[in-house]
């Protein structure tokens, strides 16, 4: 069984910019969630997807966008790049009968110039 | 009435010691209460998790506590080791609101040999 990744481990934007993040589901998992984590905070919710639809959503502007794929992948989009996007992003994959387990990747470090 | 209060912001325990962080929530439908321990530059890790139908959970060295009536919960960490010294979350979430965790500020624990 493998846990859920994430890719690239690192990427450096700056401000405007466009950045597509990309995560694999733990196996057996059907829900895929994001997070983002600004240094020294805890994460904070962006959003959720089960069967390839946005399953709810936390404060975050429209330009933060997804996608589910029927494998179960994922990838969170963000347009016009702002300097306050810099943080740790997060995919966490779970069983949506088993909601609120979630379990989580290593994370995408996106520092934005 | 989605905050989760975490404290200490910072925690320093001798080796063998016990370490215990809380955490208090507003949010009474909240039904699910996760732990998580992250590392310098990984993501968070699932370290045990607790439902409100009962007051403590112990898995090996880690015990949660849980008062409903106060709307708090504890973890506690015995024989704390050098290992052991992480950021560690609290996170709450409930069944209407699927995967999405609400997670405290986080506390540093540094263990000293």
């Amino acid at each position: 069984e493998t846990g859920v990744t994430q890719s690239p481990t690192h990427l450096i934007k700056t401000r405007g910019q466009q950045v597509t993040l990309r995560c694999s589901s733990q196996s057996g998992h059907n829900t895929v969630s994001w997070y983002q984590q600004a240094l020294g905070q805890g994460p904070q919710f962006i959003f959720q997807y089960y069967r390839e639809e946005e399953n709810g959503r936390g404060n975050f502007p429209p330009r933060f966008s997804g996608l589910q794929f029927p494998n179960y992948s994922s990838e969170l989009n963000v347009n016009a790049l702002e300097l306050d996007d810099s943080a740790l992003y997060l995919c966490a994959s779970g069983d949506q009968g088993q909601r609120g387990t979630q379990y989580f990747g290593p994370g995408t470090r996106l520092l934005v110039l | 009435q989605q905050q989760v209060k975490q404290s200490p912001q910072s925690l320093i325990v001798q080796k063998g010691g016990i370490s215990i962080i809380n955490c208090a929530y507003e949010n009474t439908a909240f039904d699910y209460f996760p732990w998580y321990q992250q590392f310098p530059g990984k993501g968070p890790a699932l370290l045990i998790a607790i439902r409100p139908d009962v007051s403590e959970k112990k898995e090996g060295r880690f015990t949660i506590s849980f008062n409903k009536s106060a709307k708090q919960f504890s973890l506690h960490i015995m024989d704390s080791q050098p290992g052991d010294s992480a950021t560690y979350f609290c996170a709450a979430s409930h069944y209407n609101q699927g995967g999405k965790l609400i997670f405290g500020q986080g506390t540093e624990l540094s263990v000293k040999p």
